[in-house]
């Protein structure tokens, strides 16, 4: 969906580099959410913020951090990457007002770490 | 928590109709069940939410029993383009699973 971006697509770097993965939004959700998918397999739910203040672990928290700089924006932070963090990053948003519990995602951030 | 459980894989052929069930065995009393639909290197998309019964939109139905433990999904007539794994979710675990990779033949 357009109105989510991440940035970067691709991103290569090296074990033990800090790395941060940026996602924002034009919808105007107030909740964000951070998954990874391992190839074959379904999405791991990293982190999610139901609003600027609300920050949550999913699934798969060990070795990640995040930051909601504005309800727009939520960043997902690998403090030391270690190989098995390669995977497809996805961010995500929904709208708690709608009613709905349909989840918008993001084009995805392919991440290698050597 | 617990995931959901779908077939891995299912095959069809183009103009057939298609069904997916996915087992909720420990559902919320108050949690919705969605399903999504994701092509290769690309996001999930939303496909359909239910809560109980039956529910229609353009593109599928979703069959939701009165005990709530299973969903299935239904893609009428399905074409080429329908190729694609389709992922159960309860709504409030945001738990995907391994989905099922469905293959539409021609």
């Amino acid at each position: 969906d357009a109105d989510v971006t991440q940035t970067p697509r691709n991103r290569i770097t090296k074990t033990g580099k800090r790395i941060m993965l940026e996602c924002s939004q034009t919808k105007g959700h107030d909740r964000m959410y951070w998954y990874r998918q391992d190839p074959g397999l379904g999405l791991r739910l990293i982190y999610y913020s139901f609003d600027v203040k609300d920050i949550n672990k999913g699934e798969i928290s060990d070795g990640y951090s995040v930051s909601r700089q504005a309800q727009a924006k939520f960043s997902l932070s690998l403090e030391s990457a270690i190989p098995n963090q390669t995977a497809l990053y996805f961010c995500a948003t929904s709208d708690l007002g709608t009613g709905s519990n349909e989840q918008f995602f993001g084009p995805g951030t392919r991440l290698t770490v050597l | 928590l617990a995931k959901t459980t779908q077939p891995i894989s299912m095959d069809s052929y183009e103009g057939q109709e298609v069904n997916i069930t996915c087992s909720h065995n420990n559902i919320a009393t108050n949690d919705y069940i969605t399903w999504y639909q994701q092509f290769p290197s690309q996001g999930p998309r939303f496909i359909i939410q239910g809560y109980k019964t039956k529910v229609t939109n353009e593109v599928a139905s979703l069959f939701i029993p009165a005990d709530r433990k299973s969903s299935t999904l239904s893609l009428p007539r399905v074409s080429l383009s329908d190729t694609a794994v389709y992922y159960c979710l309860e709504a409030y675990k945001y738990i995907f699973g391994t989905g099922t990779r469905l293959k539409v033949l021609a």
